[in-house]
């Protein structure tokens, strides 16, 4: 069955930058992209970017070019995903989500992480 | 900026039905947007329901249902249960391989 098993906690300082893990199974990891939602607390779903799980290429939101970093190692079937120059509004619970070119969709979920940025 | 608007609240009676909409700030949305609906239970990771307008993921109940209404997408849930009570959130595909989340409804079943 496809699963998204994503890294543990993060408490970071702000300016600092931190780097996510979202590992995949039960599927061909090459043939579907990967992509990196955040939610803070208390608050909706926000969109950050994807990653083509086999050639590498990607695609950021806005927002956060210039910030974010994706990055997929097809020999691990293991995505990552970087955000530095963190500040306080960061602080969200980050999730993984495989994405489906036939349908345009993100299918699956990985469990989220919670990074806390905190002085 | 375009900003995906959903309605923040609706309340059904058990057994009842509700429609959720997805809307833009300008323009409508039509199947070209690949609309989807995720449930997502507070604490929990979203579930995707509904892709490309109308299909239903693996395992999802029939009692939930996808459609282009007007100018909107749109989520009905039919027979509301008591575990139906929580988030849904729409994300439509606006091209260029950016993706926009709507801002989100929650329904609550009393």
């Amino acid at each position: 069955q496809v699963q998204l098993v994503q890294s543990g906690a993060e408490v970071k300082k702000p300016g600092a930058s931190v780097k996510l893990s979202c590992r995949a199974s039960g599927y061909t990891f090459t043939t579907y992209s990967v992509h990196w939602v955040r939610q803070a607390p208390g608050q909706g779903l926000e969109w950050m970017g994807w990653i083509n799980a086999g050639h590498g290429n990607t695609k950021y939101s806005q927002k956060f070019q210039g910030r974010v970093t994706i990055i997929s190692d097809t020999s691990a079937t293991t995505a990552y995903m970087e955000l530095s120059s963190l500040r306080s509004e960061d602080t969200a619970v980050y999730y993984c989500a495989r994405g489906n070119y036939d349908i345009l969709t993100l299918d699956y979920w990985g469990q989220g992480t919670l990074v806390t940025v905190s002085s | 900026q375009t900003v995906v608007t959903q309605e923040p609240s609706f309340s059904v009676s058990p057994g009842g039905t509700v429609t959720l909409t997805c809307g833009l700030s300008s323009g409508s949305v039509s199947a070209t947007y690949y609309p989807s609906w995720n449930q997502q239970i507070p604490g929990q990771a979203p579930r995707t329901l509904i892709y490309s307008t109308n299909s239903r993921s693996s395992g999802v109940p029939d009692r939930f249902s996808g459609s282009i209404l007007g100018n909107k997408a749109a989520l009905t849930i039919t027979g509301a249960q008591a575990d139906d009570e929580c988030d849904y959130y729409c994300v439509l595909y606006m091209g260029s391989g950016i993706y926009v989340f709507g801002t989100g409804t929650r329904v609550t079943v009393l």
